[in-house]
């Protein structure tokens, strides 16, 4: 089977960094994204990888190693808007989404 | 102003109605997508469609049907014989590539009393 597994929830203090990794069992692979969900509200954006190595944009970063079947997402100067759930999803041999439950994030002052 | 718009954003049901989301997008964008969300689970694709006048069953269409008569809507049947159909909705739209990033509708909250 395919399989996207993530951390139900995490906790990080204000102003910290945390990183949340995702492991992957795919039929092939296309490419991982990483979405942001805040509750009761859709999914954004947030990164797109398909070659290894760390991709950088403003207090966010995502990493990649496909041979690891494995990538994390790292924040960094956490604000409190950042509390949301995180959502890695993989782009299978097929161009299918397969997407992981998400891991809740609870950042404390 | 661009973007996806579902609606309504919550909606309520009796057991064994049938009832129809919209979604409507002005991105230009080929491919719509439908996905349910439930608690504790990854997104589950229901239909997705890459052209008009085309689509295709993902993971979970039972009970479920759609249309896409115009390219910028996509709207989702939830009919009578979806035993679960209790759940967050969202449509999702991409420019048309195999592996264009999806972009998100704000969703459909539907509970079925």
């Amino acid at each position: 089977g395919q399989n996207i597994d993530q951390p139900t929830e995490m906790t990080a203090t204000e102003g910290a960094i945390v990183q949340i990794n995702c492991t992957y069992q795919t039929s092939g692979f296309n490419g991982l994204f990483w979405y942001q969900q805040h509750a009761g509200e859709a999914p954004t954006f947030l990164s797109y990888n398909v070659l290894d190595g760390l991709e950088e944009k403003g207090r966010f970063s995502s990493f990649l190693s496909r041979s690891k079947g494995y990538s994390y997402l790292l924040l960094k100067e956490l604000q409190m808007k950042d509390s949301a759930s995180y959502l890695c999803a993989v782009l299978n041999s097929n161009y299918q989404l397969i997407w992981g439950a998400g891991t809740k994030l609870i950042i404390k002052p | 102003d661009g973007g996806i718009t579902q609606s309504p954003k919550y909606l309520f049901r009796k057991e064994g109605q049938n009832v129809t989301l919209s979604c409507e997008q002005n991105l230009n964008h080929d491919a719509m997508y439908w996905y349910r969300q439930d608690p504790g689970q990854g997104l589950r694709l229901i239909y997705y469609s890459q052209i008009v006048n085309d689509f295709q069953k993902g993971d979970i269409a039972e009970g479920y049907s759609v249309s896409r008569e115009k390219k910028e809507s996509f709207p989702l049947t939830v009919t009578s014989a979806q035993k679960n159909p209790t759940a967050f909705y969202l449509c999702a739209t991409s420019p048309g590539g195999e592996a264009d990033t999806q972009y998100f509708g704000p969703g459909t909250r539907l509970t079925v009393l």
